[in-house]
């Protein structure tokens, strides 16, 4: 069952901050997320393996609620290199890893 | 490494053709999957492969696709004979499990059936 992402699409300005949910009705064990631009492949980004775990990556920093069943993707201070789609992936017991329908983000100057 | 090499990068073909698309995996990687990418349906797990065994191809939407890895550092994804909803961009993507340190996907196949 695929997570639900929100919000579907955002745009901001140069320097605002952001926040991507990802939400399942399963119980996880793992939450990735991933940068896809336009034309090109899905990178990416980084992996929460535990619950509670926060894991940041220069200004894209992520936590995982493992009793909330979510995880929320931050981008602080954004630069137009940040513009593109983001997807979540979740691992569940029972059920292979599968991608969420990914939130169109769009900095602009 | 050169990453996940993934050819052709586009392919256009007429209705009722074969389509063969081709994926080297990233060395060292044990875990290759086929995903298949639309507006329409985001990203779909076609099959994946584990240590080059089929482990789940409940994805592959109907008996006209075949997946084979047959050694480590090749798979090929075929459809025969194509129509055009297979029209999609296909991806394919490596990784190490147990330990996933996340997927490392190709440039994709954009894949047009006229």
């Amino acid at each position: 069952q695929q997570p639900v992402q929100s919000p579907q699409a955002v745009i901001l300005r140069e320097g605002e901050d952001a926040v991507i949910n990802c939400s399942s009705s399963k119980a996880l064990y793992s939450v990735h997320w991933y940068r896809q631009k336009h034309g090109e492949a899905p990178v990416f980004l980084m992996i929460l393996l535990k619950g509670g775990e926060q894991k940041g990556h220069e200004k894209i920093s992520a936590s995982f609620n493992e009793k909330k069943q979510q995880s929320s993707l931050y981008l602080t201070a954004s630069q137009l290199s940040y513009s593109g789609t983001y997807f979540c992936g979740t691992g569940s017991v029972g059920q292979n890893f599968v991608f969420g329908p990914g939130t169109r983000l769009s900095v602009l100057p | 490494d050169a990453g996940v090499i993934q050819s052709p990068r586009h392919e256009v073909t007429e209705m009722g053709q074969e389509v063969t698309l081709r994926c080297k995996p990233i060395s060292g990687h044990n875990s290759l999957f086929w995903y298949r990418q639309t507006m329409m349906r985001g990203l779909e797990l076609l099959i994946y492969f584990n240590n080059n065994v089929p482990i789940d191809d409940s994805g592959m939407p109907e008996d006209r696709f075949s997946a084979k890895m047959p050694n480590a550092s090749f798979s090929t994804l075929k459809i025969q004979p194509s129509e055009p909803r297979d029209s999609a961009v296909y991806f394919c993507a490596s990784t190490s499990l147990p330990n996933n340190y996340g997927y490392t996907f190709g440039s994709g196949t954009r894949l047009t059936v006229v």
